[in-house]
């Protein structure tokens, strides 16, 4: 069981280049989630999937398309990068057990350090 | 997208002290609150769930309550220890999918 795993860990890319992130769990989670950290920022949500076959913006969408392949995998593209872009990603996805559950719980993957020059 | 505020940003105690920070979100439409324990270089993970007014959430010597009228939930730790040096995170879920996470309070407990 290995949880959520990304890669890769890290990246380096010039302007105008384009990657994809991946990203990938193995709990059987419906929902799924793109996060970036910056300095002083804390998490800001990119876009998330709350099923397989739907997708949804966040906070901070510009610059970004998402792919929800299959219950599995989320990835993460970046078409033309920019150094805006440069930041610390992370997915994750969630155990969602219904509001009184109280099994409404996030696991994150160990991110992926971006550096677009 | 509605703010979640967190303070202080940093915080510094002395080892054995208690200390506590506040999470400030959008009392309308509460859904749920959650608490996550980011150390450096590790991914964030959580810590606790928080649904109704009122709620008292233990684990160990951290604990935390929710205020959901006023908008406000308490972190606590009791007793610090170097171990819990950490940046601590609450999120505040909007509309059952999306969660908007405050700027984290980093905490360093000094020996």
């Amino acid at each position: 069981n290995a949880g959520v795993t990304q890669t890769p860990k890290f990246q380096v890319l010039k302007t105008g280049q384009s990657m994809t992130l991946q990203c990938a769990q193995d709990m059987n989670h419906n929902s799924m989630y793109w996060y970036r950290q910056d300095p002083g920022m804390g998490l800001r949500l990119i876009y998330y999937s709350a099923s397989e076959g739907t997708t949804d913006k966040g906070e901070v969408p510009n610059g970004y398309n998402v792919s929800r392949l299959n219950k599995r995998e989320f990835s993460l593209r970046l078409e033309s990068a920019a150094p805006s872009q440069t930041s610390v990603y992370f997915c994750a996805s969630r155990r969602y057990g219904g509001r009184e559950g109280g099994t409404d719980t996030q696991y994150f993957g160990p991110g992926t350090r971006l550096t677009v020059l | 997208i509605l703010n979640v505020e967190q303070s202080p940003q940093s915080l510094h105690v002395q080892e054995g002290d208690s200390t506590n920070f506040t999470c400030s979100f959008p009392s309308s439409n509460f859904y749920a609150l959650h608490w996550y324990r980011w150390e450096t270089a590790k991914s964030p993970e959580a810590l606790f769930v928080m649904t109704l007014n009122g709620d008292e959430k233990k684990k160990g010597r951290i604990s935390a309550t929710l205020n959901t009228k006023e908008g406000y939930s308490y972190l606590y730790i009791k007793g610090s220890q170097p171990e819990d040096s950490a940046t601590y995170l609450c999120a505040s879920i909007q509309g059952a999918q999306k969660l908007v996470f405050g700027q984290g309070t980093r905490l360093t407990i000094n020996p």
